[in-house]
């Protein structure tokens, strides 16, 4: 119940298109749902996150998709460019809880 | 200045050998972590403390002890390394009743056991 199932484990898109990563989860007392972007040799960051009162979350070409009674969350990265590049990770919290992470997706735009 | 900053970004050593890595934190966070990535990429934790007190301790060998002086620094010593224990090991911080568990991670620290 405490997992934060994400898929693919890989994309490649072409420069412009539209990359889609999807999560899911079990436990309803989730109440967090962040995504952070981990470029080579760097650590992970915070990207974009979202709460489950909203179904949607844009901050510039990042937009976050939530269905709250799927328990399901999707990325997507609108214009993609090859800096965009890099490993997504989802993840879910409750309050100051631990952080429960997806396994990641490593994307790969071309030029 | 880095906001979390670790110490050595890389380590080279031989299996049974016991090593140390450094983690400080400038933010004035009161959480700190310590998280493993393997090869595969995927984030494992494996330690936190708030305000220098154990919270999260998860199934990690206890050849593995995390120490911290204080709330800014946590440290991780690791005794007789294994092949296994290959990996980057990142440092996190956070501040707990902000509403929202947002970490800040370190760059980490890739550790090669020969």
């Amino acid at each position: 119940q405490q997992q934060v199932k994400q898929s693919p484990q890989s994309l490649i898109v072409q420069k412009g298109g539209i990359p889609i990563i999807n999560c899911a989860y079990e436990n309803t007392a989730f109440d967090y749902f962040p995504w952070y972007q981990q470029f080579p040799g760097k650590g992970p960051a915070l990207l974009i996150a979202i709460r489950p009162d909203v179904s949607e979350k844009k901050e510039g070409r990042f937009t976050i998709s939530f269905n709250k009674s799927a328990k399901q969350f999707s990325l997507h990265i609108m214009d993609s460019q090859p800096g965009d590049s890099a490993t997504y990770f989802c993840a879910a919290s409750r309050r100051d809880d631990k952080i429960i992470f997806g396994k990641g997706t490593r994307l790969h735009i071309l030029p | 200045d880095t906001a979390v900053s670790q110490t050595p970004k890389y380590l080279v050593t031989q299996m049974g050998n016991d090593k140390s890595i450094k983690c400080e934190q400038n933010l004035g966070h009161d959480t700190m972590y310590w998280y493993k990535q393997d090869s595969k990429k995927f984030l494992k934790i494996m330690f936190s403390y708030n305000n220098k007190e154990l919270i999260i301790n998860e199934t990690v060998p206890n050849r593995f002890s995390p120490k911290s002086p204080d709330k800014a620094h946590l440290n991780l010593h690791i005794n007789s390394l294994e092949l296994g224990d290959s990996a980057v090991y990142f440092c996190a911080s956070s501040l707990r009743g902000s509403g929202a568990n947002v970490l800040t991670f370190g760059a980490g620290s890739r550790l090669t056991v020969l």
